[in-house]
């Protein structure tokens, strides 16, 4: 199996400021994912974090909220910019593809935004 | 596009007693399914996962049923205990790794 961390766990944010949260997976994998879980709901996918190139983003979410790096097979970031109480949720990385078809998760960043 | 529906949304029962979850999908051109447990404020631990061409999975008290070709797939965890009380969640997959997900199930056990 992989083992996925994520930095930070938890954070307080204020208003009209930006937070990026760290993804290192410990054996390379073929595809990185970010997904969003609000207070109460399921997950929803973020966007495909894409190595050395843009991240695809799915319906409803856009770079310049969201902007993603993976500058390697093992290692990516999100960015949730200019931060409103709406964005106040978990933020899930995960990765796939190098470890059979297993799909792992990492323990998430609880984001709260005031 | 994928649509996950999982019944019941939230289930209380006395230790010991069985616990049967339901998956189900509109889309049956799926990789695989996985069933995933969420403790509160915490990630996901993958608990099983079943291929397209499986019936189903079975590891220690949890076994997992697949009929893709009716959309639905079942967790049953056996003699429940107040450590299962969690949220489970179905995802399914498709081709690209993408995974569509129920809104879960919560599960409390009682002592």
């Amino acid at each position: 199996s992989a083992v996925i961390s994520q930095k930070p766990s938890r954070d307080i944010c204020q208003r009209g400021t930006s937070l990026t949260i760290q993804c290192q997976v410990d054996s390379q994998v073929t595809m990185m994912f970010w997904y969003r879980q609000q207070p109460g709901q399921s997950l929803t996918l973020i966007a495909t974090a894409n190595q050395g190139s843009e991240a695809t983003y799915e319906s409803g979410f856009v770079i310049d909220k969201f902007p993603i790096s993976r500058p390697n097979l093992t290692f990516s970031t999100l960015t949730v910019s200019n931060m409103s109480p709406e964005d106040s949720s978990i933020y899930l990385c995960s990765a796939a593809g190098a470890i059979g078809n297993t799909i792992y998760f990492g323990e998430g960043s609880w984001l709260t935004v005031v | 596009k994928q649509e996950v529906t999982q019944i019941p949304a939230a289930l209380s029962v006395p230790e010991g007693e069985n616990l049967v979850l339901n998956c189900s999908f509109t889309d049956s051109a799926i990789y695989n399914l996985q069933w995933f447990r969420q403790d509160p404020g915490k990630g996901l631990t993958s608990l099983l996962l079943i291929q397209s061409s499986q019936r189903e999975q079975t590891s220690g008290r949890l076994n997992a049923s697949l009929d893709k070709s009716s959309g639905r797939s079942t967790l049953y965890i056996a003699a429940s205990q107040p450590g299962d009380s969690a949220t489970y969640l179905c995802a399914v997959r498709e081709d690209d790794y993408k995974l569509s997900f129920g809104a879960g199930t919560t599960v409390t056990v009682r002592a």
